[in-house]
């Protein structure tokens, strides 16, 4: 599959349980980033990884924990949520987080529903 | 940091009718203006963008303007068609966008 993929696209999850989001961006970017999508704070950006690295941390709670083994993965490994962490996942990429002009390419999205 | 502001948060026009759509910032360092379209259970996608050193740019019924003093930029949609019904979103910055809080449009047939 071509652009960014995003599994499950899908999840439901108890506030005990333990899950992971999975990105995939298969175009040759550096840059990738998770967004928080919700009805109150549309494109909410949480995380940005450039070269593998941790660019950006926009205050998101540590129930929250991005990993980014190389530029074409991105995880996002989530424990101890709260109801109100239901929303849009959305995983995006571009070229590099340092150039000017830096169009974001997105995944479809994880619809994460915490019971 | 940079602070995007984006009105009406919802518009309807009637088909063939023009849409207009309004973004200010607050960073007068933002050099790039992309606006994106999220149709319903849909990845947004990029529809125009739009650079500091320009004033205008247009494609097809799409086109935005940019005036940097007043920092505010707008996306003008003309002819609409159902199709164009969605959730559009202005962004605006360097590394990384902020994005506004989106319009949901919606063109009545």
């Amino acid at each position: 599959e071509t652009g960014v993929t995003q599994t499950p696209r899908h999840l439901v999850m108890g506030m005990t349980n333990k899950k992971s989001l999975k990105c995939e961006q298969h175009l040759g970017h550096n840059a990738m980033y998770w967004y928080k999508q919700s009805a109150k704070k549309p494109l909410e950006l949480m995380f940005v990884y450039n070269f593998k690295e941790q660019t950006e941390n926009n205050s998101v709670p540590s129930r929250f924990s991005p990993e980014c083994p190389n530029s074409s993965h991105l995880f996002l490994h989530l424990h101890t949520l709260q109801p109100e962490d239901s929303a849009l996942y959305l995983c995006a990429s571009s070229q590099d987080r340092s150039l000017a002009y830096n169009e974001q390419f997105f995944g479809p999205g994880t619809r994460l529903t915490v019971l | 940091g940079e602070n995007v502001e984006q009105h009406p948060s919802t518009l309807s026009v009637q088909e063939g009718d023009s849409a207009v759509i309004k973004c200010t910032y607050s960073d007068s360092a933002s050099n790039y203006f992309p606006w994106y379209k999220q149709e319903l259970g849909k990845r947004p996608q990029l529809i125009i963008d739009i650079r500091s050193n320009v004033g205008e740019k247009k494609d097809q019924r799409i086109a935005v303007t940019l005036n940097k003093t007043a920092k505010h930029f707008s996306l003008h949609i003309t002819e609409t068609q159902p199709e164009d019904s969605a959730v559009y979103f202005c962004a605006a910055g360097n590394t990384p966008l902020v994005f506004g809080k989106g319009t949901r449009l919606s063109v009545i047939a």
